[in-house]
């Protein structure tokens, strides 16, 4: 199993901002990645942080609003730039071992409020 | 395209009834694994249980069961002797493998599972 750390739990920012996001993992993980959930919805995936080079975005999102970052195998940051009130989701952070029969480990989440 | 459905918005039942949340899910691979996670008001993900595939026994993980009907495509999630802090949002994923090795999970709408006293 894999103990996420992400910070901040919550945050209220005005419109026109940006926040960053860090996701801190007790051991090293294969993979990485970032979902939004926006309120009443289930989750949608934003991008896999990749180690070491350029993250890989879902359709729909991209790089310059949703900059990632990940500089080693147990740490990653998700920046949401220019937030609009459609931005207040919950965003979370998730890591898998890359095996086929484990689960997918999850941050607490940071509940994001634009105003 | 994977996709994950779940039917039932909003589910009800009595405190120490057994309670059975619905999942089908559309794919064409052979191999693939299916999820389910609950999510309480505090948001965090909590991993419930697993189904691979390839599995042909029901997973099961204390009060929780899946009962994974393949020909069906289906995979719900029975909760047995429901207890008060089962009240929570419940979402069922498959992961997806794509071609170029990605990896990721579909998740579903959800159902939002109250439990009364």
């Amino acid at each position: 199993s894999a103990v996420i750390s992400q910070k901040p739990s919550r945050d209220i920012c005005q419109r026109g901002t940006s926040l960053t996001i860090q996701c801190q993992v007790d051991s090293q993980v294969t993979m990485m990645f970032w979902y939004r959930q926006q309120p009443g919805q289930s989750l949608t995936l934003i991008a896999t942080a990749n180690q070491g080079s350029e993250a890989t975005y879902e359709s729909g999102f991209v790089i310059d609003k949703f900059p990632i970052s990940r500089p080693n195998l147990t740490f990653s940051t998700l920046t949401v730039s220019n937030m609009s009130p459609e931005d207040s989701s919950i965003y979370l952070c998730s890591v898998e071992s890359g095996q086929p029969n484990t689960e997918a480990f999850f941050g607490q989440g940071t509940r994001l409020t634009v105003v | 395209a994977q996709k994950i459905t779940q039917t039932q918005p909003g589910m009800f039942v009595q405190e120490k009834e057994a309670v059975t949340l619905d999942c089908t899910y559309d794919t064409s691979d052979q191999s693939y694994g299916l999820f389910w996670y609950k999510q309480p008001s505090s948001g965090e993900m909590i991993f419930l249980i697993y189904q691979g595939s390839y599995d042909e026994q029901n997973a099961t993980e204390g009060r929780y069961s899946l009962n994974f009907q393949k020909a069906r495509k289906s995979a719900n999630l029975v909760i047995s002797a429901s207890q008060l802090g089962d009240s929570a949002m419940y979402f069922c994923a498959m992961r997806e493998v794509g071609m170029d090795s990605s990896y990721k999970l579909i998740f579903g709408s959800g159902t939002r599972l109250l439990v009364r006293p």
